[in-house]
Protein backbone atom coordinates (compact mmCIF):
# COMPACT_ATOMS: atom_id res chain seq x y z
CA UNK A 1 0.00 0.00 0.00
CA UNK A 2 0.81 3.58 -0.44
CA UNK A 3 3.31 4.41 2.39
CA UNK A 4 3.20 8.34 1.43
CA UNK A 5 -0.51 9.85 1.01
CA UNK A 6 -1.35 13.20 -0.83
CA UNK A 7 -4.53 14.78 -0.38
CA UNK A 8 -6.53 16.43 -2.26
CA UNK A 9 -5.76 14.02 -5.03
CA UNK A 10 -7.66 16.44 -7.49
CA UNK A 11 -9.17 19.72 -6.67
CA UNK A 12 -10.98 22.72 -8.05
CA UNK A 13 -10.66 25.96 -7.50
CA UNK A 14 -11.48 29.71 -8.60
CA UNK A 15 -8.71 32.48 -9.35
CA UNK A 16 -7.57 34.21 -6.19
CA UNK A 17 -8.59 31.34 -4.06
CA UNK A 18 -5.84 29.64 -1.67
CA UNK A 19 -5.38 25.99 -1.98
CA UNK A 20 -3.43 23.77 0.40
CA UNK A 21 -2.06 20.26 -0.22
CA UNK A 22 -1.26 17.93 2.54
CA UNK A 23 1.63 14.79 2.44
CA UNK A 24 2.19 12.14 5.03
CA UNK A 25 4.20 9.67 5.31
CA UNK A 26 2.35 6.95 6.81
CA UNK A 27 4.45 4.35 7.72
CA UNK A 28 7.89 6.13 8.58
CA UNK A 29 9.17 9.53 9.59
CA UNK A 30 10.32 12.17 7.14
CA UNK A 31 12.62 14.69 8.37
CA UNK A 32 12.54 15.50 4.27
CA UNK A 33 9.68 15.98 2.00
CA UNK A 34 10.11 17.55 -1.53
CA UNK A 35 7.43 18.82 -3.68
CA UNK A 36 7.33 19.37 -7.64
CA UNK A 37 4.77 20.33 -10.33
CA UNK A 38 4.95 18.55 -13.38
CA UNK A 39 2.81 19.48 -16.55
CA UNK A 40 1.10 17.32 -19.10
CA UNK A 41 3.82 15.46 -21.06
CA UNK A 42 6.62 16.89 -18.99
CA UNK A 43 8.82 15.74 -16.55
CA UNK A 44 9.03 16.37 -12.47
CA UNK A 45 10.15 20.03 -11.66
CA UNK A 46 11.39 20.08 -8.34
CA UNK A 47 9.94 23.02 -6.61
CA UNK A 48 11.24 22.64 -2.95
CA UNK A 49 12.63 20.75 -0.04
CA UNK A 50 11.03 20.89 2.72
CA UNK A 51 13.04 20.25 6.32
CA UNK A 52 10.99 19.78 9.67
CA UNK A 53 11.37 22.02 11.55
CA UNK A 54 12.88 24.38 9.44
CA UNK A 55 12.38 27.15 6.33
CA UNK A 56 11.98 25.16 2.94
CA UNK A 57 14.73 25.54 0.12
CA UNK A 58 13.08 26.53 -2.72
CA UNK A 59 14.61 26.28 -6.05
CA UNK A 60 15.46 29.08 -8.22
CA UNK A 61 12.56 30.82 -9.85
CA UNK A 62 9.66 29.25 -7.25
CA UNK A 63 8.24 32.04 -5.58
CA UNK A 64 7.78 31.68 -1.71
CA UNK A 65 5.41 33.58 -1.19
CA UNK A 66 3.01 32.26 -3.54
CA UNK A 67 3.93 28.65 -2.69
CA UNK A 68 3.77 28.49 1.01
CA UNK A 69 5.70 24.80 2.57
CA UNK A 70 5.32 24.07 6.14
CA UNK A 71 6.48 20.88 7.56
CA UNK A 72 5.45 21.28 11.10
CA UNK A 73 5.95 17.20 12.30
CA UNK A 74 8.10 13.97 10.69
CA UNK A 75 5.28 12.91 8.83
CA UNK A 76 3.18 15.93 7.74
CA UNK A 77 3.88 18.33 5.32
CA UNK A 78 1.60 20.79 3.38
CA UNK A 79 1.86 23.10 0.12
CA UNK A 80 -0.54 26.22 -0.16
CA UNK A 81 -0.95 27.72 -3.10
CA UNK A 82 -1.81 31.63 -2.56
CA UNK A 83 -3.81 33.10 -4.85
CA UNK A 84 -4.03 30.83 -7.38
CA UNK A 85 -4.34 31.75 -11.04
CA UNK A 86 -5.21 29.94 -14.44
CA UNK A 87 -1.44 29.04 -15.21
CA UNK A 88 -1.08 27.75 -11.51
CA UNK A 89 -3.07 24.55 -12.75
CA UNK A 90 -0.83 21.53 -12.71
CA UNK A 91 -0.37 17.93 -11.28
CA UNK A 92 1.60 18.62 -7.82
CA UNK A 93 3.66 15.63 -6.02
CA UNK A 94 5.60 15.39 -3.04
CA UNK A 95 8.03 12.99 -1.67
CA UNK A 96 9.11 11.87 1.16
CA UNK A 97 12.74 10.66 2.20
CA UNK A 98 12.96 7.36 4.81
CA UNK A 99 16.15 8.30 6.64
CA UNK A 100 16.45 5.09 8.13
CA UNK A 101 16.85 3.30 4.76
CA UNK A 102 17.12 5.85 2.39
CA UNK A 103 14.22 5.03 0.16
CA UNK A 104 12.36 8.07 -2.01
CA UNK A 105 8.54 7.59 -1.70
CA UNK A 106 6.08 9.49 -3.46
CA UNK A 107 2.44 10.59 -3.37
CA UNK A 108 -0.10 10.04 -6.13
CA UNK A 109 0.28 13.72 -6.55
CA UNK A 110 -2.59 16.72 -6.58
CA UNK A 111 -4.28 17.75 -9.94
CA UNK A 112 -5.17 21.36 -9.33
CA UNK A 113 -7.51 22.94 -11.87
CA UNK A 114 -8.08 26.89 -11.25
CA UNK A 115 -10.54 28.54 -13.04
CA UNK B 1 22.72 21.96 -18.54
CA UNK B 2 21.12 19.34 -16.73
CA UNK B 3 23.22 16.99 -13.96
CA UNK B 4 21.27 13.83 -15.26
CA UNK B 5 20.67 12.97 -18.87
CA UNK B 6 17.88 10.35 -20.35
CA UNK B 7 18.05 8.69 -23.43
CA UNK B 8 15.97 8.42 -25.60
CA UNK B 9 13.38 11.11 -24.84
CA UNK B 10 10.93 8.80 -26.05
CA UNK B 11 10.56 5.27 -27.41
CA UNK B 12 7.98 3.01 -29.10
CA UNK B 13 8.53 -0.75 -29.01
CA UNK B 14 6.22 -3.75 -29.81
CA UNK B 15 4.79 -5.63 -27.18
CA UNK B 16 7.07 -8.63 -25.70
CA UNK B 17 10.46 -6.94 -27.14
CA UNK B 18 13.45 -5.78 -25.19
CA UNK B 19 14.52 -1.84 -24.56
CA UNK B 20 17.11 -0.33 -22.63
CA UNK B 21 16.93 3.26 -21.39
CA UNK B 22 19.77 5.11 -20.52
CA UNK B 23 21.11 8.02 -17.52
CA UNK B 24 24.08 9.55 -17.57
CA UNK B 25 24.88 11.78 -14.79
CA UNK B 26 27.41 14.45 -13.51
CA UNK B 27 26.17 14.55 -9.86
CA UNK B 28 29.43 14.57 -7.75
CA UNK B 29 29.91 13.56 -4.92
CA UNK B 30 27.49 10.51 -5.76
CA UNK B 31 25.39 8.91 -3.74
CA UNK B 32 22.61 7.06 -5.31
CA UNK B 33 20.87 6.32 -8.24
CA UNK B 34 17.20 5.64 -8.23
CA UNK B 35 15.30 4.28 -11.10
CA UNK B 36 11.31 5.37 -11.18
CA UNK B 37 8.27 4.33 -13.36
CA UNK B 38 5.44 7.07 -13.51
CA UNK B 39 2.41 5.97 -15.03
CA UNK B 40 -0.03 9.23 -16.43
CA UNK B 41 -1.30 11.19 -14.19
CA UNK B 42 0.58 8.98 -10.89
CA UNK B 43 2.92 9.30 -8.79
CA UNK B 44 6.35 7.75 -9.62
CA UNK B 45 7.17 4.31 -8.20
CA UNK B 46 10.04 3.19 -7.48
CA UNK B 47 11.99 0.44 -9.09
CA UNK B 48 15.47 0.65 -8.16
CA UNK B 49 17.94 2.30 -5.91
CA UNK B 50 21.84 1.64 -6.48
CA UNK B 51 24.73 2.48 -4.68
CA UNK B 52 28.25 3.24 -5.15
CA UNK B 53 29.29 -0.35 -4.96
CA UNK B 54 26.26 -2.21 -6.88
CA UNK B 55 26.67 -2.83 -10.73
CA UNK B 56 23.62 -5.17 -11.56
CA UNK B 57 20.46 -5.19 -9.64
CA UNK B 58 17.14 -6.70 -11.22
CA UNK B 59 14.03 -6.82 -10.49
CA UNK B 60 11.80 -8.84 -11.91
CA UNK B 61 11.89 -8.31 -15.62
CA UNK B 62 13.70 -4.70 -15.45
CA UNK B 63 17.53 -5.18 -14.55
CA UNK B 64 19.36 -1.55 -13.62
CA UNK B 65 23.13 -1.38 -14.21
CA UNK B 66 25.54 1.41 -13.07
CA UNK B 67 29.16 1.95 -13.95
CA UNK B 68 29.98 4.98 -11.74
CA UNK B 69 33.45 5.25 -13.12
CA UNK B 70 31.67 6.79 -16.14
CA UNK B 71 28.86 7.97 -14.33
CA UNK B 72 26.14 5.93 -16.69
CA UNK B 73 22.92 3.98 -15.63
CA UNK B 74 20.56 1.42 -17.46
CA UNK B 75 17.32 -0.03 -17.30
CA UNK B 76 16.59 -2.62 -19.49
CA UNK B 77 13.23 -3.99 -19.76
CA UNK B 78 12.71 -7.72 -21.00
CA UNK B 79 10.00 -9.30 -22.45
CA UNK B 80 7.85 -5.78 -22.39
CA UNK B 81 4.43 -5.60 -21.76
CA UNK B 82 1.66 -3.25 -22.59
CA UNK B 83 1.36 -1.93 -18.78
CA UNK B 84 5.35 -1.21 -18.75
CA UNK B 85 3.60 2.19 -21.21
CA UNK B 86 4.81 4.77 -18.93
CA UNK B 87 7.40 7.63 -18.13
CA UNK B 88 10.66 6.15 -16.25
CA UNK B 89 12.77 8.63 -14.71
CA UNK B 90 16.31 8.31 -13.09
CA UNK B 91 16.82 10.23 -10.10
CA UNK B 92 20.80 10.55 -8.69
CA UNK B 93 21.62 11.73 -5.18
CA UNK B 94 24.40 13.99 -4.17
CA UNK B 95 25.47 14.96 -0.63
CA UNK B 96 23.03 16.74 1.72
CA UNK B 97 19.84 15.09 -0.19
CA UNK B 98 20.68 17.05 -3.11
CA UNK B 99 18.69 14.78 -5.86
CA UNK B 100 18.94 15.73 -9.42
CA UNK B 101 15.87 14.47 -11.60
CA UNK B 102 16.30 13.48 -15.50
CA UNK B 103 13.50 14.63 -17.90
CA UNK B 104 12.11 10.65 -17.58
CA UNK B 105 11.60 8.37 -21.22
CA UNK B 106 8.42 8.16 -22.06
CA UNK B 107 7.99 4.44 -22.94
CA UNK B 108 4.76 3.23 -25.24
CA UNK B 109 4.54 -0.45 -25.28
CA UNK B 110 2.55 -1.06 -28.74
CA UNK B 111 0.51 -4.60 -28.89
Amino acid sequence: GAVVSQHPSWVICKSGTSVKIECRSLDFQATTMFWYRQFPKQSLMLMATSNEGSKATYEQGVEKDKFLINHASLTLSTLTVTSAHPEDSSFYICSALDWNTGELFFGEGSRLTVL
Amino acid sequence: KNQVEQSPQSLIILEGKNCTLQCNYTVSPFSNLRWYKQDTGRGPVSLTIMTFSENTKSNRRYTATLDADTKQSSLHITASQLSDSASYICVVSGNNNDMRFGAGTRLTVKP
